[in-house]
Order: C-alpha cells, then structure tokens, then sequence
C-alpha cells in the first residue's frame, strides 16, 4: 500500500511568506508525528498528533509554527513569515494504533518536504 | 528526561570490518522501546529494528545484530562483514509515555561510510 505522502518535495519561499506543508499519513494510522532536520543535523521533534488532538506540542520552535490534523487524515505544518533558519526537511511520520499498553508500532516516515528560505 | 545520545558523530571504515554504533538513552519511565533507523543518501528513513525494555534478548538479523543492555541504558548496533551499502546516517531512538503522549526522541546520529 501507499507510505506516507508529503508535498512539496522541494519549496523555495523568500524571507518573510508563509508556507504550508502537507502530510499524508498510511490510511489507518493514528498517530502522526512531524520532526525538523537541519543539513548534517539529526531529527527536531516538533508535535505529535494522536486522531485530531496534539497532545504533544512542545517541540514547536515559536508561534510562527503551527500544525492541524483532520481527524486520522490529512496533517498541515504551517510556518508563518519564514525566516532564513527555519530552512531544512520537514518529515512527516506516521504509525499505527498501539496495542493495550504495547505502544511498539514503528514509525514510518516520509520523503520529507525540502524547504529553502532565502 | 528522554533523552539519546549517540556519541559517535562519524564512522568511516573499509568494507568488510565490523563496526558498532553506540546507543545511550535516558528515561525514568519502567515501560519504553528503542529503536534503529537508517537514513541513506537518498534521505529516506528506514526502519530496522525495535526493542521493548522488557525484553533484553539480543537480536542477530543477517549482517546486523543489536545488543540491548538496561545495566548500561545502552543499545548498540553492530554491522557484521560491512559493506559499501551500508553507508548511511543511523538513528538511534526511545519512545516513551510521557504525561500521557507518545514522544520518539532521536539522536542525533551517527553518519557511517563504508570505504571500497
């Protein structure tokens, strides 16, 4: 079956705009999970959803970052007037539900949105 | 705090040497897993292994081969015979219930080359 989407590969965007990145999760999986990863850095937690709730926000680096989920679907990372460090992948990831207390389902990751700041 | 720290920023060595990566987590939670991921230059992350803190048998799966050890809060990843292919960036994470929420907290890996 399909893995997790995200779009755009790649975005360019000035100094200053808004951009908006898409996360498709696998169909079935509650939980979604974005990170941020710099150039040669590891992986930024940034929120965690579980169905439409964000239980976890705590790695959001400012209020110009915010993110939604429509119910176990769709995911949108928004950064509000972009600033040349918020350059680097955003990667979306999804799992499926946990078993009782046997939270042990892997993440599956996507491509990664490339986003570029200039 | 969660936390994982893979103290080896870069691995380089010749094809067919045995290289381990190094994996060293903190959590106060009694229930939690760990788990390996690998990036390759393309940049996808692959997943390769998850282990629960209460199973502490070690696994062998072809070349690779994970040594978990809760005495040492470590959980080291050894590639047997390596080869080229196996150059990547390895992610070493820990996933815990935590105030009531999932969190996966990595490393902030290791980046292995594998010479000809």
């Amino acid at each position: 079956g399909a893995g997790v989407s995200q779009s755009p590969s790649n975005k360019v965007t000035e100094k200053g705009k808004d951009v908006e990145l898409r996360c498709d999760p696998i169909s079935g999986h509650t939980a979604l999970y974005w990170y941020r990863q710099r150039l040669g850095q590891g992986l930024e937690f940034l929120i965690y959803f579980q169905g439409n709730s964000a239980p976890d926000k705590s790695g959001l680096p400012s209020d110009r970052f915010s993110a939604e989920r429509t119910g176990e679907s769709v995911s949108t990372l928004t950064i509000q007037r972009t600033q040349q460090e918020d350059s680097a992948v955003y990667l979306c990831a999804s799992r499926s539900r946990d078993r009782g207390l046997s939270y042990n389902s892997p993440l599956h990751f996507g491509n990664g949105t490339r986003l570029t700041v200039t | 705090a969660q936390k994982v720290t893979q103290a080896q920023t870069e691995i380089s060595v010749v094809e067919k040497e045995d290289v381990t990566l190094d994996c060293v987590y903190e959590t106060r939670d009694t229930t939690y897993y760990l788990f390996w991921y690998k990036q390759p230059p393309s940049g996808e992350l692959v997943f390769l292994i998850r282990r629960n803190s209460f199973d502490e048998q070690n696994e062998i799966s072809g070349r690779y081969s994970w040594n978990f050890q809760k005495s040492t809060s470590s959980f080291n990843f050894t590639i047997t015979a390596s080869q080229v292919v196996d150059s990547a960036v390895y992610f070493c994470a820990l996933r815990a219930l935590i105030q009531g929420a999932q969190k996966l907290v990595f490393g902030q890996g290791t980046r292995l080359t594998i010479n000809p």
